[in-house]
């Protein structure tokens, strides 16, 4: 199976700041690449789908890129409501995978 | 609006099955197929298999096979997922969801817990 790796498996961001995430995936996987928020006690939301594309009422502050095995998920202007685990996952190739998520703290 | 509305948490004795539900709403239920994903508390997210209602045709990961059962019911638009020989680790949320590009929808998840 695919295996997909986040990095880094946590960060700590201030109100305003612009943070990063990494998904790196084992093999090609093209650009069938997805994102997922996930609050605390709540199921996963889709953000991102097809590497660089908003779901609906997604706001413009999340932005995806990437192809084959090289992935990220950047969130500019961080707001407090965004403190969540991300997810991202594959389904270029059965079965979907997905990484171990990154949790976005509070500094 | 897209809805999915999952049956409650479950505490079952080890070696039993359950049976969870996922009831569709706001959409063609026979359009999409329905996936169910399960997560062990702060662990990511594992994908089990979906289900296509409009011919019931289905595909598992390797995993699941001979653990998870997933049936529907196009009257009432509901998925379901039968999970057997129970034990501790099946304990998990097990969520329903559907998917087109991605999981675009997802239930609330269904809390199993297995103990005795």
């Amino acid at each position: 199976n695919i295996v997909m790796t986040q990095s880094p498996k946590s960060m700590s961001m201030s109100v305003g700041e612009r943070v990063t995430l990494r998904c790196k995936a084992s093999e090609n996987v093209g650009i069938y690449v997805s994102w997922y928020q996930q609050k605390p006690e709540q199921s996963p939301k889709l953000l991102i789908y097809g590497t660089s594309n908003r779901y609906t009422g997604v706001p413009d502050r999340f932005t995806g890129s990437g192809s084959a095995t090289d992935f990220t998920l950047t969130i500019n202007n961080v707001q407090a409501g965004d403190l969540a685990d991300y997810h991202c996952g594959q389904n270029y190739i059965y079965p979907p995978t997905f990484g171990t998520g990154t949790k976005l703290e509070l500094k | 609006e897209v809805q999915l509305q999952q049956s409650g948490p479950e505490l079952v004795k080890p070696g039993a099955s359950v049976k969870m539900s996922c009831k569709a709403s706001g959409y063609t239920f026979t359009s999409y197929v329905m996936d169910w994903v399960k997560q062990k508390p702060g662990q990511g997210l594992e994908w089990i298999g979906y289900i296509n209602p409009y011919n019931d045709g289905t595909k598992y990961n390797e995993k699941f096979k001979g653990k998870a059962t997933l049936t529907s019911d196009k009257s009432s638009s509901t998925a379901y997922m039968e999970l057997n020989s129970l034990t501790s680790e099946d304990s998990a949320v097990y969520y329903c969801a559907r998917k087109l590009w991605g999981f675009d929808s997802w239930g609330q998840g269904t809390t199993l817990t297995v103990s005795s």
